[in-house]
């Protein structure tokens, strides 16, 4: 149990439809990543939150999709309008940042992935 | 980009030892190795990571060249539960904001009986 909760572990949408994830990092960590995996891919980074602020989001994450991270704890990944290309597993992975941001004494522990959530858009 | 190479798959005998190799040549002084691995359906799992000297856990030993221009996993004693997928990931561990993982396809590791 690596202590990064992820719900629902799967579900079933029709295209058109909107969905909501929910994912509860390790409650200490201030880090939250979220990845997206397709069939016989590595997990490709999202975006990720420092606390309660989106720090980074990649060219994967169309206006489609929203993650919000409100109080710096859980955060949720909203798909607007799915699509059967977004079938995919989307993980959730959280971590520690310390020190002073910007300088060379800042400090990132490894990251720690929940289950994931399994989308699939019929 | 994944700024690791590492071979597609991979066999190993069950009991054995397995080293799965990995090239970072472009590495740059502040970036940590990190070992993950993914058994099907589920999340990747941390397994180790190291900055210049070689590593040890209870999962598996970390050896990275003196030039950290490559790395190898050594998982001393293979059990058919470590079939899964390994992944070998370069990040900044200090001294950035950045630390967001990049995973590239890994190595597919089979184990058999």
């Amino acid at each position: 149990d690596t202590g990064v909760s992820q719900d629902p572990r799967h579900k079933i949408t029709k295209r058109g439809q909107n969905v909501t994830f929910r994912c509860d990092p390790i409650s200490e960590h201030n880090r939250l990543y979220w990845y997206r995996q397709t069939l016989g891919q590595g997990p490709e980074f999202l975006t990720y939150f420092q606390n309660e602020a989106q720090l980074e989001k990649s060219r994967l994450l169309s206006d489609r999709f929203s993650a919000e991270r409100p109080k710096g704890s859980f955060s949720t990944l909203e798909i607007q309008r799915t699509e059967q290309g977004d079938s995919a597993m989307y993980l959730c992975a959280s971590s520690l940042v310390t020190g002073i941001a910007g300088t060379e004494y800042i400090m990132n522990t490894e990251a720690f992935f929940g289950q994931g959530t399994r989308l699939t858009v019929v | 980009d994944a700024k690791t190479t590492q071979p597609p798959s991979m066999d190993c005998a069950e009991g054995r030892a397995a080293n799965l190799p990995c090239n970072h040549s472009t590495i740059s002084g502040n970036e940590y190795v990190y070992w993950y691995r993914q058994i099907h359906s589920q999340g990747p799992q941390y397994i180790i990571h190291g900055l210049k000297n070689n590593e040890t856990n209870e999962m598996a030993s970390l050896i990275i060249t003196e030039d950290r221009k490559s790395s190898t996993l050594i998982l001393p004693h293979a059990t058919l539960r470590d079939t899964a997928v390994y992944y070998c990931i370069v990040r900044v561990g200090y001294g950035g904001s950045q630390g967001n993982l990049i995973f590239g396809k890994g190595t597919k590791l089979s184990v058999k009986p």
